[in-house]
């Protein structure tokens, strides 16, 4: 069974720190992406990687980056964060691009930026 | 183009009765059509999943039909349960491939509540 593990379920921080969200799947999968989920928006592409320090934005990347250094981890930076970054933060893992693999997801972050 | 508009954002049903979800798109190239399901405290899981040289998939109590010309589908929940109240998500992509990368574009969701 694929595991995709969030490091953190509830995070507190204030405006202007820098802030890491790690994510490790556990299945060997190519692909890994990073979401977030607000009430009425569903879920947005922030960023995602096909490969090893590869990394291609997604639909709202402002004020993000992401690292992705070993397969199985993939970090999200707020380089500086904002009061409108606070929201559920959702990671996800697939096989590999050369199909359409169910995406897995991780339990989430909430994040709290005051 | 790239959107997918989800209805009705919430939904309360009584146990037994049929939920429906419907969702809608623009985009043609579009060849897969996912639909996730969310508890509270979870991440989303796949539920179901279709692609447009089908009209119907069933797995279960759980039904996608899909029109093709109209480029809507929708989410038949029957018997409805108070176990399957969660948050349910529609998605579309295309097939990787010639530049495509085959993100997923999630509808807005639709919590379900079913009323014992």
């Amino acid at each position: 069974d694929v595991k995709v593990t969030q490091s953190s379920r509830y995070l507190v921080k204030r405006t202007g720190e820098k802030v890491f969200l790690e994510c490790v799947q556990d299945m060997d999968h190519e692909n890994m992406f990073w979401y977030r989920q607000d009430p009425g928006l569903g879920l947005r592409l922030i960023y995602f990687s096909y490969d090893v320090k590869m990394k291609e934005k997604g639909d709202i990347p402002e004020g993000y980056s992401v690292s992705r250094e070993k397969k199985e981890r993939f970090s999200l930076i707020l380089e500086s964060a904002s009061t409108n970054q606070t929201s559920m933060y959702l990671c996800a893992s697939s096989l590999d691009r050369r199909s359409n693999q169910p995406q897995h997801f991780g339990d989430g972050t909430r994040l709290s930026i005051l | 183009q790239q959107q997918v508009k989800q209805s009705p954002q919430s939904l309360i049903v009584q146990k037994g009765g049929i939920s429906i979800i419907n969702c809608a798109y623009e985009n043609t190239a579009f060849d897969y059509f996912p639909w996730y399901q969310q508890f509270p405290g979870k991440g989303p899981a796949l539920l179901i999943a279709i692609r447009p040289d089908v009209s119907e998939k069933k797995e279960g109590r759980f039904t996608i039909s899909f029109n093709k010309s109209a480029k809507q589908f929708s989410l038949h929940i029957m018997d409805s349960q108070p176990g399957d109240s969660a948050t349910y998500f529609c998605a579309a992509s295309m097939f990787p491939g010639s530049g495509n990368t085959g993100k997923l574009i999630f509808g807005q969701g639709t919590t379900l509540q079913v009323k014992p």
